[in-house]
């Protein structure tokens, strides 16, 4: 079963804009992490945030964790071309399984 | 450093006969799990192994087996294939001591249909 829910489905934005990405989970957690997919390099990871975290950055990502909502946001600034991909976020649970949300598709737009 | 190798990258069965997909974890890399995933849909854990040894099983049937090699590598067993059983199968490998609890670095994966 998933635990994760990414939102929305689907975003499709112009190239240069931020694209914004949410995730929702129904346990406690140890961490939440974000991974990419696209047809070229694979499944990704992006970055981890532990559960004792409130933001992290890297490089264009930004990630933010509220436990007390149980929910995450992947924000992605001045988006390119090559950040098209599926996004997912994966929680990992007390019993150490890594469980995965059904994804973002993002397209972004030249 | 070569990343996650998976073998074969493609493969057809028939309904009923068995498979075996081959991972080989990045080196140094003691942790190996397993997934999963349906077109459309997020990975599904199957299984974890750390050490040769079983760390954590997903909610898979029997027919699903798995195990790690002295040298770290993996095998993914599954019998009595279904039709449902086709998907993209995807190794990883961690180097955390903890397994899943640290980035998971993933491998091309391995497209299965069953017929």
């Amino acid at each position: 079963s998933q635990q994760g829910e990414e939102d929305p489905q689907a975003l499709s934005i112009q190239e240069g804009e931020n694209a914004t990405m949410n995730c929702s989970y129904k346990t406690s957690i140890n961490n939440l992490q974000w991974y990419r997919q696209n047809s070229g390099r694979g499944l990704v990871h992006l970055i981890l945030i532990r559960s004792n975290e409130r933001e992290k950055h890297s490089g264009r990502l930004r990630v933010t964790l509220d436990t007390s909502k149980k929910s995450s946001s992947l924000l992605i600034t001045a988006s390119r071309a090559a950040d098209t991909a599926s996004y997912f976020c994966a929680t990992v649970d007390s019993n150490y399984q890594l469980i995965w949300g059904a994804g973002t598709k993002l397209i972004i737009k030249p | 450093d070569a990343g996650v190798t998976q073998s074969p990258t493609h493969l057809i069965k028939t309904r009923g006969q068995h498979v075996t997909l081959r991972c080989s974890p990045i080196s140094g890399h003691k942790s190996v799990s397993w997934y999963q995933q349906v077109l459309g849909q997020g990975p599904q854990f199957i299984f974890q192994y750390y050490e040769k040894e079983e760390r954590g099983r997903g909610n898979f049937p029997d027919r699903f087996s798995a195990r790690q090699f002295p040298n770290y590598s993996s095998e993914l067993n599954v019998n009595a294939l279904l039709l449902g059983d086709s998907a993209l199968y995807l190794c990883a490998s961690s180097l955390q001591t903890t397994g899943l609890l640290g980035e998971q670095y993933f491998g091309p994966g391995t497209r299965l249909t069953v017929t």
